[in-house]
């Protein structure tokens, strides 16, 4: 069964790096790895995406192994303010041609003073 | 630049009953779904729809309809109201089903609870 999997919660402090890794063991040929972020009382909100390697933008970086079966979500010198809910989104194979969406279900980070 | 705009925010429903959740884009995405989300079970795919008049069923599809008329609104409706339908649902877009550089973007969501 396609699944994806992520830590249900990590603890950091302030200035740390945080690295949070998603596990998805059959994910499509041609589908990219997106990671969102979700405040309480809010919708996810776009991150980071990537294909295979790394990928880094202003605020985070995401690493991805050759063969693509995980992937790693990096926060560097995390604050406060980046605690909150991060999910992973990925692609599988499904029935004929089609290919389905699948969310991990979260992963709660909370950094600490 | 709204984004995507959901209303209500909050709404509470009898058994039974019946009602519409507005989603509503201005980034003229073609792409537009609608999820639950439920605690420990994630995001669910409800109904999705790649441009207007193409709708199409997604996860969790049932007690749930929708229509597409055009590329800017993508209404939800529920027949009949049932508790299992308790849950926060958002609506979210993206200039492409799964490839957009960006990702999608999602409303703020509406917290709909069923008596």
């Amino acid at each position: 069964l396609a699944k994806t999997t992520q830590p249900i919660s990590m603890d950091s402090y302030e200035g740390q790096e945080v690295n949070i890794t998603c596990s998805h063991n059959n994910i499509a040929t041609n589908d990219y790895i997106t990671w969102y972020q979700q405040f309480p009382s809010q919708g996810p909100r776009f991150i980071i995406q990537g294909y295979k390697t790394k990928v880094t933008n202003e605020v985070a970086s995401l690493f991805i192994p050759a063969d693509r079966k995980s992937s790693t979500l990096s926060l560097p010198r995390v604050s406060l303010s980046d605690t909150a809910v991060y999910y992973c989104l990925v692609g599988v194979p499904n029935a004929g041609n089609n290919r389905k969406l699948i969310w991990g279900l979260g992963t709660s980070l909370a950094v600490n003073p | 630049n709204a984004g995507v705009t959901q209303t209500p925010k909050f709404q509470v429903l009898k058994t039974g009953q019946s009602m519409t959740l507005q989603c509503a884009q201005d980034m003229n995405h073609e792409y537009m779904s609608w999820y639950r989300q439920d605690p420990g079970m994630g995001l669910r795919l409800i109904h999705y729809s790649v441009g207007a008049g193409i709708t199409d069923q997604g996860e969790v599809p049932n007690g749930y309809n929708v229509s597409r008329s055009t590329t800017e609104d993508f209404p939800l409706r529920l027949l009949s109201a049932a508790p299992s339908q308790t849950s926060v649902y958002f609506c979210a877009s993206s200039d492409g089903i799964r490839d957009s550089p960006y990702g999608y973007t999602f409303g703020s969501g509406t917290r709909l609870t069923v008596v």
